[in-house]
C-alpha cells in the first residue's frame, strides 16, 4: 500500500515559537493532501485541504495566519504552527490522496504536538 | 445534522467471537463512498475496508466485512474471530464524490475491547 511519512513523530516548544510538521507521500504523488487535528479521546477534525501549486483551503473557524499550510512540491507538505501556545498542543495527522488509484487517502503517522 | 453517527462509544467482545460495529450516515449525493479506519493507542489510522455507493455487494477484507444498507443509509463493520490486537479505536468515514476535492467526513469513533 502506499506510505506516507511524518515528520517530526513529536515534539515539545516553548510557547510563542514556531514549529513546522512535514508530510511527505513516499511512493505516489499526491497534489491533494489534508490535514487534520485530533484532541485525546475524540475524532479527526480536518483543518484544511492542501493543493499542490496553490492555496490552501481552510476550514471553517481554522486560522489561517496561525496554521501555515505550504504544498510546493507533489510529494511534500508543510503544516507550520506560528506563535504556537499551550491550547495548540494537539495531535496533527496528515493525508495523502493517491489519485492514481481509487482516491484514497493514506494517512501519516501522525505527530504529537506539547505547547509548553 | 450529523453526517456520520457512531451510537457506540466503546464495544468489549471476548477472544474468537464476532462484533459489529455500528455506523449510519447521511447524505444527498448519489456517488458516496464509506471508509472504516482503525487507530490503535499508537495514533496511525490504518485503513480497513472501503464501500462505494454503486457497490451491490458488501465489501469484504480478510476478517473484516462491511454490512452495506443502503436504504437505511448504515455501513456496519463486522470483525469475525476477534483477536487481543484487534483492541482500539474504530472511525467510520464518508467521501461525498459530489465534490471535487474528496474530503472525509469522520464519526466519533467507537473504543473496541477485545477481552481474553
Amino acid at each position: 500500500g502506499a506510505v506516507v511519512s511524518q515528520h517530526p513523530s513529536w515534539v515539545i516548544c516553548k510557547s510563542g515559537t514556531s514549529v513546522k510538521i512535514e508530510c511527505r507521500s513516499l511512493d505516489f504523488q499526491a497534489t491533494t493532501m489534508f490535514w487534520y487535528r485530533q484532541f485525546p479521546k475524540q475524532s479527526l477534525m480536518l483543518m484544511a485541504t492542501s493543493n499542490e501549486g496553490s492555496k490552501a483551503t481552510y476550514e471553517q473557524g481554522v486560522e489561517k495566519d496561525k496554521f501555515l499550510i505550504n504544498h510546493a512540491s507533489l510529494t511534500l507538505s508543510t503544516l507550520t504552527v506560528t506563535s504556537a501556545h499551550p491550547e495548540d498542543s494537539s495531535f496533527y495527522i496528515c493525508s495523502a490522496v493517491n489519485w492514481g488509484g481509487s482516491g484514497e487517502q493514506y494517512f501519516g503517522p501522525g505527530t504529537r504536538l506539547t505547547v509548553t | 445534522a450529523q453526517k456520520i453517527t457512531q451510537t457506540q462509544p466503546g464495544m468489549f467482545v471476548q477472544e474468537k467471537e464476532a462484533v459489529t460495529l455500528d455506523c449510519t450516515y447521511d447524505t444527498s449525493d448519489q456517488s458516496y463512498g464509506l471508509f472504516w479506519y482503525k487507530q490503535p493507542s499508537s495514533g496511525e489510522m490504518i485503513f480497513l475496508i472501503y464501500q462505494g455507493s454503486y457497490d451491490e455487494q458488501n465489501a469484504t477484507e480478510g476478517r473484516y466485512s462491511l454490512n452495506f444498507q443502503k436504504a437505511r443509509k448504515s455501513a456496519n463493520l463486522v470483525i469475525s474471530a476477534s483477536q487481543l490486537g484487534d483492541s482500539a479505536m474504530y472511525f467510520c468515514a464518508m467521501r461525498e464524490d459530489g465534490g471535487s476535492n474528496y474530503k472525509l467526513t469522520f464519526g466519533k469513533g467507537t473504543l473496541l475491547t477485545v477481552n481474553p
